[in-house]
């Protein structure tokens, strides 16, 4: 099955900085998202991108897909966005499942 | 209106017990399935339904039976339960198998004593 490594495994930020979290996967994907656990543990989708880029406010998220690696951006970071970031990949062919990273908790 | 929803939140019960968990989903998608997080936070995939259908079944002990009475509807049924059980078992949905976007129910913590 695909490879999921997410980095940094932990990152500490003072309120207002900006940070760079990283997604790579070992093989081609065509489903990759980025999920926000919070620290009450609910899971929220942020961002669907197989490819491109997308920005939702201070969220922002790149997928280069050929480089097989995905980042997500936060700009000017808020105690509400602490909690833990996943990012899942999967294929859209026979039943290969979603695999999620291990995540980095911020 | 919640989209995923899981009852109950929590469960604390003794080994050897069975427990059930609800989760309906409200957002009209054909495929749900049930993820369990370990205590690393770690998300493993137990089962999908597409339509009812059970279409994944990961290694999982049979103590484990998800039943699907209906596209909107996906119980988790868990007999005879290890202390190795407590985890926090998330319900999540998505319009088509492994395609596009997943939405997670709250998640329900089981801790088994």
């Amino acid at each position: 099955g695909i490879q999921v490594e997410q980095s940094p495994p932990d990152l500490i930020l003072q309120e207002g900085a900006n940070s760079t979290l990283r997604c790579n996967f070992s093989d081609s994907v065509n489903n990759l998202q980025w999920f926000h656990q919070n620290p009450w543990g609910q899971l929220i989708n942020l961002f669907y991108i197989p490819s491109g880029t997308k920005q939702n406010g201070r969220l922002s998220a790149t997928t280069v897909a050929t480089e097989r690696y995905s980042l997500l951006y936060i700009s000017s970071s808020q105690t509400t966005d602490s909690g833990v970031y996943f990012c899942a990949v999967g294929r859209d062919f026979g039943n290969e499942k979603l695999t999620f990273g291990t995540g980095t908790r911020l | 209106d919640t989209a995923v929803s899981q009852t109950p939140k929590y469960l604390v019960t003794q080994m050897g017990n069975d427990k059930s968990i609800k989760c309906e989903q409200n957002l009209g998608h054909d495929t749900m399935y049930w993820y369990k997080q370990d205590s690393k936070k770690f998300l493993k995939i137990m089962f999908s339904y597409n339509n009812k259908e059970l279409i994944i079944n990961e290694t999982v002990p049979n103590r484990f039976s998800p039943k699907s009475p209906d596209k909107a509807h996906l119980n988790l049924h868990i007999n005879s339960l290890e202390l190795g059980d407590s985890a926090v078992y998330f319900c999540a949905s998505s319009q088509v198998t492994w395609t596009g976007e997943l939405f997670f129910g709250e998640g329900s913590r089981l801790t088994v004593l």
